[in-house]
């Protein structure tokens, strides 16, 4: 199992970024993926998940209508796109698989670090 | 949201010795399905975090059989046997029973 996320970097207050995740070496239409974020001061934070149709979905309130989870299965990946982003969004953000009725996260990637300042 | 408090948050350990870390959960965890979501997660320096246990007490594969989870309803705890210097890192607890999840504050283990 491989997951790689990419996209993070440097954005002013109000911008947008949008992250990507590859994923290989499982059948990636079968697993929700999710996104969860890890800052020194707040810790882990479980952001969405999506399941493996894309018909499912589900946000923390924190990012919930500025956040939007989609993936592509044919291309193995699975994206956040983060709208009106705030200096307390800045943070490592994970992307992860989650396997059916886990209800948890087994394979993270290595992480990609979104700093939101002006 | 349910709040996960671990305790402690710092644990000195000497090599050899047996860790031990509480987490407890603000509501309890059992899902409609009878089943409870608890998971526990290491994080060793500059890296991701890896799952260890998950519901409650089976161990994901490749764990080391020295570590151990146990617990009921809001009430859990990870145990490790025999601390090993690769042990060292952050380890928290996660719940999937209630959505959001959530992750307890995490447990920063050191060698003595």
């Amino acid at each position: 199992v491989q997951i790689r996320e990419s996209g993070g970097g440097l954005v002013k207050p109000g911008g947008s970024l949008r992250l990507s995740c590859e994923a290989s070496g499982f059948p990636f239409s079968d697993y929700y993926m999710t996104w969860i974020r890890q800052t020194p001061e707040k810790g882990l934070e479980w952001l969405a998940y999506i399941s493996g149709s894309g018909s499912t979905i589900s946000y923390v309130d924190s990012v919930k209508g500025r956040f939007t989870v989609s993936r592509d299965n044919a291309r193995n990946s699975v994206f956040l796109q983060m709208d009106s982003l705030r200096v307390e969004d800045t943070a490592v953000y994970y992307c992860a698989r989650s396997p059916p009725w886990s209800r948890a996260a087994d394979h993270w990637g290595q992480g990609t670090l979104v700093t939101v300042s002006s | 949201d349910v709040v996960m408090t671990q305790s402690p948050l710092s644990l000195p350990v000497t090599l050899g010795q047996p860790a031990s870390i509480s987490c407890r959960s603000s509501q309890s965890l059992v899902y409609t399905d009878g089943k409870i979501y608890l998971n526990w997660y290491q994080q060793r320096p500059g890296e991701s975090p890896r799952r260890l246990i998950y519901k409650v007490s089976d161990r994901d594969s490749g764990v080391p059989d020295r570590f151990s989870g146990s617990g009921s309803d809001t009430d859990f705890t990870l145990r490790i046997s025999r601390v090993e210097a690769e042990d060292v890192g952050l380890y928290y607890c996660m719940q999937g029973t209630h959505w959001p999840y959530t992750f307890g504050q995490g447990t920063k283990l050191e060698i003595k």
